[in-house]
């Protein structure tokens, strides 16, 4: 049983392009979430997605940045016009049921984003 | 502010030896604090989960202890090795949704012979 897939490992992109970055859950998952974790920091909630919708998405930053998780593929966050402060390891976790605090998250190796 | 704050910052212990990790939090209300492991270039793997009524749980080499009175929880590695090397993250959940993960930065462990 794959665990949770996320690709690509590394992404490195210009100012102002875009960046999409993928992720695949942990087979009978249907619960995704998106954290970032900037230099030196701990990792911070960004988004938590069902298929087909978003839960919460209250540590999404209001401008750039959209996720969604569509009924077949992969779930997809998106961040356009990227600046340097996007730079991080993103996150991806899945889950198998609805995710209160006390369902295991199993977490996927990351993304690593370089804004140059 | 709900925050998760852990001691210390890095270690550096030989082979073998035990040591014993920090976390203070002031998340409220608390549901339940965990504690990961998240090797370099990885993502964090769960060690363990407790609850506001339990004050220690093992996992192989791996003990936590929790203290809800004082808000403070310990991860104690016995018998440390090469592959204990590694971050350890103190996460302290607010009681409702998955949103309510609060993270803490983490120790950053390096176990040497």
């Amino acid at each position: 049983n794959a665990g949770v897939m996320q690709n690509p490992r590394h992404l490195v992109r210009r100012r102002g392009q875009e960046a999409r970055l993928r992720c695949s859950p942990m087979k009978g998952h249907s619960h995704v979430y998106w954290y970032r974790q900037l230099p030196e920091e701990g990792l911070k909630f960004m988004v938590y997605l069902q298929k087909e919708n978003i839960i919460d998405e209250s540590g999404m930053p209001k401008e750039r940045f959209s996720a969604e998780f569509p009924k077949e593929g992969p779930s997809i966050l998106r961040i356009q016009q990227v600046v340097r402060g996007d730079s991080a390891a993103y996150f991806c976790a899945s889950s198998p049921v609805r995710g209160t605090s006390f369902i295991e998250q199993y977490f996927g190796p990351g993304t690593r984003l370089t804004v140059t | 502010k709900n925050q998760v704050e852990q001691s210390p910052q890095s270690l550096i212990i030989l082979e073998g030896k035990n040591c014993t990790l920090q976390c203070n939090y002031t998340v409220s209300p608390f549901s339940n604090l965990r504690w990961y492991k998240q090797d370099t270039g990885r993502g964090p793997v769960s060690l363990t989960i407790m609850t506001f009524s339990e004050n220690t749980k093992s996992n192989g080499r791996y003990t936590a202890t929790l203290d809800a009175d004082t808000k403070q929880s310990s991860l104690h590695i016995t018998a440390s090795q090469l592959s204990d090397s590694a971050s350890y993250i103190c996460v302290v959940s607010n009681t409702g949704t998955a949103s309510k993960l609060t993270f803490g930065t983490g120790t950053r462990l390096q176990v040497t012979l």
